[in-house]
């Protein structure tokens, strides 16, 4: 069974609507992420989190929000949606701060027309 | 800062042929740097490929191998007769295991694409 999972799975939105994408996970793990990624980079990371209830910026995090209600679940929000914010994002969990692997869903493609 | 190139895409080997992906990192903000090949098949998310957390070790998997050289900064994956189901993007990324830092850092990616 997916330890990662993520949803929708694909979206369209509108510029200026608000969207929400959702992260679940059944590691036990402590650090869940955001990423973005786009032709030609990387993944960029957005927001990440290491306890329930508080979440940290990444390189990336203008224009989007996040949120951590409990260990399994990390949601990003896009409040008013843009055309450059279409892109994949992928959910990550992490362990613990010494442990460097992250585990992935299986990302979210999004979008913005 | 830290940072992972690796070899520009798109890259096309046929198949049986041997492949080698380069990868080269700095980790100046790592305290003990570990190397990771992720890859993305189409349609689907990031798994991992291999990881080799010491310097001088050699991760394998699927028939791929890639060696910590820390002299070198290098992690480069190499195949010795691909097939067209390894044809995907794989990314390189530099993670730490010492706490300090927080995040994975990946290369661009490189599409593999393997011809019959």
């Amino acid at each position: 069974e997916a330890a990662v999972t993520q949803s929708p799975r694909s979206k369209v939105a509108v510029t200026g609507g608000k969207v929400t994408l959702s992260c679940h996970q059944t590691n036990n793990h402590d650090y869940m992420y955001w990423y973005r990624q786009d032709t030609g980079h990387g993944l960029r990371l957005i927001h990440y989190s290491y306890v329930a209830d508080s979440t940290e910026k990444g390189d990336i995090p203008d224009g989007y929000k996040a949120s951590r209600p409990s260990q399994e679940n990390f949601s990003l929000i896009l409040e008013l949606a843009s055309l450059s914010q279409t892109a994949v994002y992928f959910c990550a969990s992490k362990q613990g701060a010494n442990y460097a692997e992250q585990f992935f869903g299986p990302g979210t493609r999004l979008t913005v027309l | 800062g830290d940072s992972v190139t690796q070899t520009e895409g798109p890259v096309t080997v046929s198949e049986s042929e041997s492949l080698i992906i380069n990868c080269t990192y700095s980790a100046t903000s790592i305290a003990y740097p570990n190397l990771f090949w992720y890859v993305r098949y189409p349609g689907e998310g990031l798994q991992l490929l291999l990881k080799v957390i010491t310097a001088g070790q050699k991760g394998s998997s699927r028939g791929f191998e890639a060696t910590y050289n820390k002299e070198t900064t290098s992690f480069h994956l190499q195949k010795a007769s691909v097939q067209e189901s390894d044809s995907a993007v794989y990314y390189c990324a530099l993670g730490d295991s010492g706490g300090s830092n927080y995040k994975l850092t990946f290369g661009k990616g490189t599409l593999l694409t393997v011809t019959p």
